[in-house]
């Protein structure tokens, strides 16, 4: 069954350091997401992305955040200078419309744990 | 988006049938209802889909009355290993402007006991 990739599983680093998080979304999907969860909280929406440009984005999502699809795989997620606060699991997510009578299912990776130190 | 509620917490024990409904008052004509499963550390995933009446797939059935305004997830026979949280969402994917955005709620977490 194909599935959504993200590597690494775990990412440390140190307060204003510069991360990328990667992941592979399901070959023939068109819609990316990413969403991300702080321990014992709810999953967050952070960016939808179709057609290689940011569809919608949340608060969260602020200019400290950008996505990139690099090339036809790939579906990155950069947190410029991070930020205590953005340790949490960061999940992405990949769907494609199917059309009625089906709606559209969102396909999730494992994620990344990134603790900021 | 349409709210949705939906119990914090559940207990059952092997074996049992477990429930779990889910209030959408506010569901628009378009809306999808759709449930996630979630294990600690793992990305959310999808369970079943429906729009309307009954839904069946290997893994839950999920009910849904005419007026569309709740649905019920039903879990057969639980084991130790579908202790995870559950999510019921509500909307209508790409279309209309909408961007497929997922609003989490905190979910059901199911806890079944041996």
């Amino acid at each position: 069954e194909p599935e959504v990739t993200q590597t690494p599983s775990h990412q440390v680093t140190q307060m204003g350091q510069e991360v990328i998080l990667r992941c592979v979304p399901i070959s023939n999907h068109l819609y990316f997401y990413w969403y991300r969860q702080i321990l014992g909280q709810k999953v967050e929406f952070l960016v939808s992305f179709y057609n290689n440009e940011i569809s919608e984005k949340s608060e969260i999502f602020d200019d400290q955040f950008s996505v990139e699809r690099p090339d036809g795989s790939n579906f990155t997620l950069k947190i410029r200078s991070t930020k205590l606060e953005d340790s949490a699991m960061y999940f992405c997510a990949s769907s494609d419309t199917i059309g009625p009578p089906f709606g559209d299912i969102q396909y999730f990776g494992a994620g990344t744990r990134l603790s900021v130190l | 988006l349409a709210k949705t509620t939906q119990p914090i917490s559940m207990d059952s024990y092997e074996g049992q049938e477990v429930n779990i409904t889910c209030s959408h008052n506010n569901i628009a004509t378009n809306d999808y209802i759709t449930w996630y499963q979630q294990f600690p550390s793992q990305g959310p995933r999808f369970i079943i889909q429906g729009y309307k009446t009954k839904v069946t797939n290997e893994v839950a059935s999920l009910f849904i009355p005419a007026d569309r305004k709740s649905s019920t997830l039903s879990l057969p026979r639980v084991s130790l290993s579908d202790t995870a949280v559950y999510y019921c969402l509500v909307g209508e994917g790409h279309g209309s402007g909408n961007t497929g955005k997922l609003i989490f709620g905190q979910g059901t977490t199911l806890q079944v006991k041996p």
